[in-house]
């Protein structure tokens, strides 16, 4: 069965740089999340959309923005890249606007290096 | 706000040792509850879920029960594998606020044979 699918799996950037995460749903899902996963962190929500609106807002700095476009694929841009942003990020997504009976389904990540 | 609080890891157990991961939360409605698992380098899988008080969540031999009494979720398996090793993931999801979910710390799991 088709996954989310994140590009690219490994990113290596330096401070002030910018970078580019992308996702791609399961075909069907409407709803895409954003997270980020410090090393031995549990999984911090960023952002969320629903058909292409935002839908949910969390700790997403203001240096960091993202879109939901008209095929549902996601990208999450990070402006003035930090240290401290180096992190596992996770796309999710899932059928629907709340999760009780569609499930979130995980991408395997995008891994950021900042140096 | 809502949370979710795990048992600290790692928790270390020899093949075929009976497990359990123990889970509650803090909620003000009425949440959804997830397990997930992590394996090395990969994503979060779901393993389980429940949706509503008593429900019980079962996959791969682990089993979880929705208790509102004790807000627990905890993740049970009568007889772990070497590759069940991996890092454990409780999670809520609260329907009233768009079915973000909000995750527990982790708990890595290492299975010795």
């Amino acid at each position: 069965a088709a996954g989310v699918i994140q590009s690219p799996r490994h990113l290596i950037k330096e401070k002030r740089e910018t970078a580019t995460l992308k996702c791609y749903p399961i075909p069907r899902h409407d709803t895409v999340y954003w997270y980020q996963q410090g090393p031995g962190q549990d999984p911090q929500f960023l952002i969320s959309f629903y058909e292409k609106m935002q839908s949910d807002k969390g700790s997403i700095p203001d240096r960091f923005s993202a879109q939901q476009f008209s095929d549902y694929h996601s990208e999450l841009n990070m402006s003035s890249l930090e240290l401290g942003d180096s992190a596992l990020y996770f796309c999710a997504s899932s059928r629907g606007e709340r999760g009780r009976d569609s499930p979130l389904h995980f991408g395997n990540g995008t891994r950021l290096t900042v140096t | 706000g809502d949370s979710v609080t795990q048992m600290e890891g790692p928790v270390t157990l020899s093949e075929e040792a009976c497990l359990t991961i123990n889970c509650t939360y803090t909620a003000t409605g009425y949440p959804s509850l997830f397990w997930y698992v992590q394996y090395p380098g990969e994503g979060l899988q779901l393993l389980l879920k429940a949706t509503k008080a008593d429900d019980k969540g079962s996959n791969k031999g682990f089993e979880a029960t929705y208790r509102k009494e004790t807000t627990s979720f905890h993740l049970e398996k009568g007889s772990v594998q070497v590759s069940d090793s991996a890092v454990y993931f409780c999670a809520l999801s609260d329907n009233n606020q768009g079915g973000k979910l909000i995750f527990g710390q982790g708990t890595e799991l290492s299975v010795k044979p």
